[in-house]
């Protein structure tokens, strides 16, 4: 089992463009979170899918939006980027409450 | 509103030293805790859930409702047990799994 896995690993765009990061979950595992990790802060929850639905959604704005498929890979967009939204991207998979986390996408708006 | 809180950003102790890693939280309802830990290069991690009480590369952690309080302890430090270390909070409700993270507290063991 590859455990978590991301795609890009490092992504940079400039303002106003949008982005599409991609998460595969472990084996197994159904439900499907994201966060965002500014530099030195901890993960801030965006939100998450469990059954091809949005089931929770932390304080982000509308430009942030996903999706989950049937195999329950995921995807997270953010349209209109600002530079604020340089960050490390974490995906995160769980069956049981216990969530394991992808190594993430570094994003850098520029 | 749930918070949880790290208060120390770095803490630097010799090899075989305790180790004290501070976490509070702020949470209306019944808490579940965890710490997650992150060696260099490496991704984010399971280190320890209050509800299974167990000890991990020996440390220990426990939830003090009175205090609202997680502490990570161990009683001899080793110098691999430097890194990020991250207290998180989840919902006890609907086992949705959302994770409140700290801002975490990098350990450094000195030689």
């Amino acid at each position: 089992d590859a455990g978590v896995t991301q795609s890009p690993t490092h992504l940079i765009k400039t303002r106003g463009q949008q982005v599409t990061l991609r998460c595969s979950p472990k084996s197994g595992h159904d439900t499907v979170s994201w966060y965002q990790q500014a530099l030195g802060q901890g993960p801030q929850f965006i939100f998450q899918y469990y059954e091809e639905e949005e089931r929770q959604r932390g304080n982000f704005p509308d430009r942030f939006s996903g999706h989950q498929f049937p195999n329950y890979s995921s995807e997270l967009n953010v349209n209109a980027l600002l530079l604020g939204d340089s960050a490390l991207y974490l995906c995160a998979s769980s069956f049981s409450n216990i969530q394991y986390f992808g190594a993430g996408t570094r994003l850098s708006v520029l | 509103a749930q918070r949880v809180t790290q208060p120390e950003k770095l803490l630097s102790v010799f090899k075989g030293a305790p180790v004290e890693l501070k976490c509070n939280y702020s949470y209306s309802g019944s808490p579940e805790l965890f710490w997650y830990v992150q060696y260099s290069r490496q991704r984010l991690q399971l280190l320890l859930r209050h509800i299974s009480r167990e000890s991990i590369k020996g440390f220990t952690a426990d939830l003090n409702k009175g205090e609202t309080s997680f502490h990570l302890k161990k009683p001899f430090a080793q110098e691999e047990d430097s890194a990020m270390y991250y207290c998180a909070l989840g919902s006890d409700s609907s086992n949705t799994g959302k994770l409140i993270f700290g801002q975490g507290t990098t350990l450094q063991v000195k030689p």
